[in-house]
């Protein structure tokens, strides 16, 4: 069975930084590219970041390119989002999900319970 | 960018109804579209992929229809556990990969 576990969301002041981890299990992880999507209050879903199977290559959203950085340890199937310079408006829940392929532009059939980040003063 | 325009935004239906979602892109996406149902407090779960193929475990009353700009996801009998928000989502051209506003299927 497939399951995702996010973990390091929390409240945070603007201009800080996160590190957003996701732990996968019950597939074979170097396979699959993964994606990190958020939820934003009163707002619908947003794709934030991908990165293929292997980690060489992660894109992003023009709303985080350059603050945000995702990347993979296949030996440890987890898959990191670290998060700087934040602001206000990437307060949402953070889910990490699996893709259908090891490329990046994927749908995404399993998803983690997400992990809330806050950025407030 | 693609940009994926959903309609309705509320869709208000009884148990047993058929719902008919709609999800209009930009441009072009061939079928490399899926829709994915969100409730309250759960992660998104993905219904269809590539614009007509049910995703494991996903009940037949789901269907998706629809090939480059103009896609359909229809619910044919409405159960209890259908009221939720449905979202698409395309991957075609990318990235970014984008997803709809989403269309909540309420109980009327």
């Amino acid at each position: 069975e497939v399951h995702l576990v996010e973990s390091g969301g929390g409240l945070v002041q603007p201009g800080g930084s996160l590190r957003l981890s996701c732990t996968a299990s019950g597939f074979s992880f170097s396979y699959y590219a993964m994606g990190w999507v958020r939820l934003s209050p009163g707002k619908g879903l947003e794709w934030v970041s991908g990165i293929g199977g292997s980690g060489a290559t992660s894109y992003y959203a023009d709303s985080v390119k350059g603050r945000f950085t995702m990347s993979r340890d296949n030996s440890k199937n987890t898959v990191y989002l670290q998060m700087s310079r934040l602001r206000a408006e990437d307060s949402a829940l953070y889910f990490c999900a699996k893709g259908t392929f090891v490329g990046s532009g994927t749908h995404f059939d399993y998803w983690g319970q997400g992990t809330l980040v806050t950025v407030s003063s | 960018e693609i940009v994926l325009t959903q309609s309705p935004a509320t869709l208000s239906l009884s148990p047993g109804d058929r719902a008919t979602l709609s999800c209009r892109a930009s441009q072009s996406v061939n079928t490399y579209l899926a829709w994915y149902q969100q409730k309250p407090g759960q992660s998104p779960r993905l219904l269809i992929f590539d614009a007509s193929n049910r995703a494991t475990g996903i009940p037949a009353r789901f269907s998706g229809s629809g090939s480059g700009t103009d896609f359909t996801l229809t619910i044919s009998s409405l159960e209890p556990e259908d009221f939720a928000v449905y979202y698409c989502q395309q991957r075609d051209n990318w990235p970014p990969l984008t997803f709809g506003g989403g269309t909540r299927v309420e109980m009327k």
